[in-house]
């Protein structure tokens, strides 16, 4: 299948700070990434869906100021964690489509603490 | 709106028995259905998928699961356990026309006795 890298895999920052993770779609072009945050022992929670080129649709409790999605290329998404918090510790995936209806491939995730 | 159950948070099997993860689902049209399995730290990988068709399909690593649209059920099963199946199950859904919005269940411990 097709590979999606996400970067970095654990980082570790200050309260206060700002954290970005990338996310690239490797072997293809993806017009649709989406980002999930995931707490310990529970599921994937949608928090935004990117398009290439415009805006992200953010899901409802998302706040789109604190969590910045840019999808720049086609080949790249990222997402920035601002004035991060002790409670925005979580495990942080992506993953991308090619287009419409077409299998998503998942990032191997990103492992956030904030101290 | 779309949802996925997965009954009870742990199951543990000896290894070689029968796997079963249940999953049901509730979508108000024709859905896509999906399992993946996550590792300790790592993201999803793909098991198996039903779009349309065969309703019983057939993963990677012996897993199969079958479609039941009367019992909206999408229960994932492998004959023989093994020891490197220990691992996190989720169960997804996603409606046919959507952009691959993928909707979880809470997913299932899988662990495996010697």
């Amino acid at each position: 299948g097709a590979v999606v890298s996400q970067h970095p895999s654990r980082v570790i920052c200050k309260s206060g700070t700002s954290v970005k993770i990338e996310c690239r779609s490797l072997d293809f072009q993806a017009t649709t990434m989406f980002w999930y945050r995931q707490f310990p022992k529970q599921s994937l929670m949608l928090m935004a869906t990117s398009n290439e080129g415009s805006k992200a649709t953010y899901e409802q409790g998302v706040e789109k100021d604190k969590f910045l999605i840019n999808h720049a290329s086609l080949t790249l998404s990222t997402l920035t964690v601002t004035s991060a918090h002790p409670e925005d510790s979580s495990f942080y995936i992506c993953s991308a489509i090619w287009t419409v209806n077409t299998e998503a491939f998942f990032g191997q995730g990103t492992r956030l603490t904030v101290v | 709106a779309q949802s996925v159950t997965q009954l009870g948070s742990h199951v543990s099997v000896s290894e070689g028995a029968l796997v079963l993860l249940r999953c049901n689902y509730s979508s108000s049209v024709p859905p896509y259905l999906f399992w993946y399995v996550q590792y300790p730290n790592q993201g999803l990988q793909l098991l198996l998928k039903y779009t349309t068709g065969a309703t019983l399909v057939k993963g990677i690593n012996g897993f199969e699961a079958e479609f039941k649209k009367s019992e909206t059920s999408f229960h994932l099963t492998k004959p023989s356990a093994h020891m490197s199946d220990a691992a996190e199950y989720f169960c997804a859904v996603t409606e046919t026309g959507a952009n691959s919005k993928l909707t979880f269940g809470k997913g299932i411990t899988l662990s495996v006795r010697p």
